[in-house]
């Protein structure tokens, strides 16, 4: 798969804004994907853009998509504590004609109260 | 809403013995994939199937084989463990296995531990 990058830690108060940044690699991605993971569980489907789209909201989250730059981000309005989580970026690539995904390091949110 | 199913939730073996996970999708996914996810580590892709046919195949060792039966659940069968085979393994399921929009949904993972 391609490679996909990620910060690795963010640490915020409850209450602010985090924006956690994912660069990806493969420009064909059709949708690329945000996936939250909270300490021992598995993984939970977030958010998705389409390629076409610069934005997308969905309550208080904002994805936006750079295409030039093929930059992700996730922005997380009124950061809560249940935010804490490890959140991943992910794309899916083509291989004998189906698709996967290939996920990025992940970043560990942290929010302090 | 049924969720992806998978058993056991942990399993502890010794170097050089087998294991069997098992993956029983959401109704009426008709592809599973398989995950690793080393300590620390992002989920790495080991192998999906699609319509009981091995659909594609990431990293996944020689001594590890997959398959999907008729009801569409999958086991990964794992010999000849090693401590390096430590993992949480997961197993996601989806309507299609085609490009574009494709969401995965993903089990709660087996945590395999190796000593």
């Amino acid at each position: 798969g391609e490679d996909v990058e990620q910060s690795l830690f963010l640490s915020v108060r409850e209450g602010d804004s985090s924006v956690i940044n994912c660069t990806y690699t493969d420009s064909s991605s059709t949708y690329l994907y945000w996936y939250k993971q909270e300490p021992g569980a598995g993984l939970q489907l977030l958010t998705y853009i389409f390629s076409n789209m610069d934005m997308k909201q969905d309550q208080r989250l904002t994805v936006l998509l750079n295409k030039k730059d093929k930059h992700l981000s996730l922005r997380i309005a009124d950061t809560q504590t249940g935010d804490s989580a490890i959140y991943f970026c992910a794309e899916p690539y083509m291989n004998s004609g189906y698709s996967t995904l290939t996920f990025g390091k992940g970043t560990m949110l942290l929010v302090s109260p | 809403a049924a969720g992806v199913i998978q058993s056991p939730r942990h399993l502890i073996k010794e170097k050089r013995e087998t294991a069997t996970l098992k993956c029983y999708p959401i109704p009426r996914h008709d592809t599973v994939y398989w995950y690793q996810q080393g300590p620390g580590q992002d989920p790495q892709f080991l192998i999906s199937f699609y319509e009981k046919m091995q659909s594609d195949k990431g990293s996944i060792p020689d001594r590890f084989s997959a398959q999907q039966f008729s009801d569409y659940h999958s086991e990964l069968n794992m010999s000849s463990l090693e401590l390096g085979d430590s993992a949480l393994y997961f197993c996601a399921s989806s309507e299609t296995a085609d490009v574009g929009y494709n969401e995965q949904f993903f089990g709660p993972g087996t945590r395999l531990t190796v000593l």
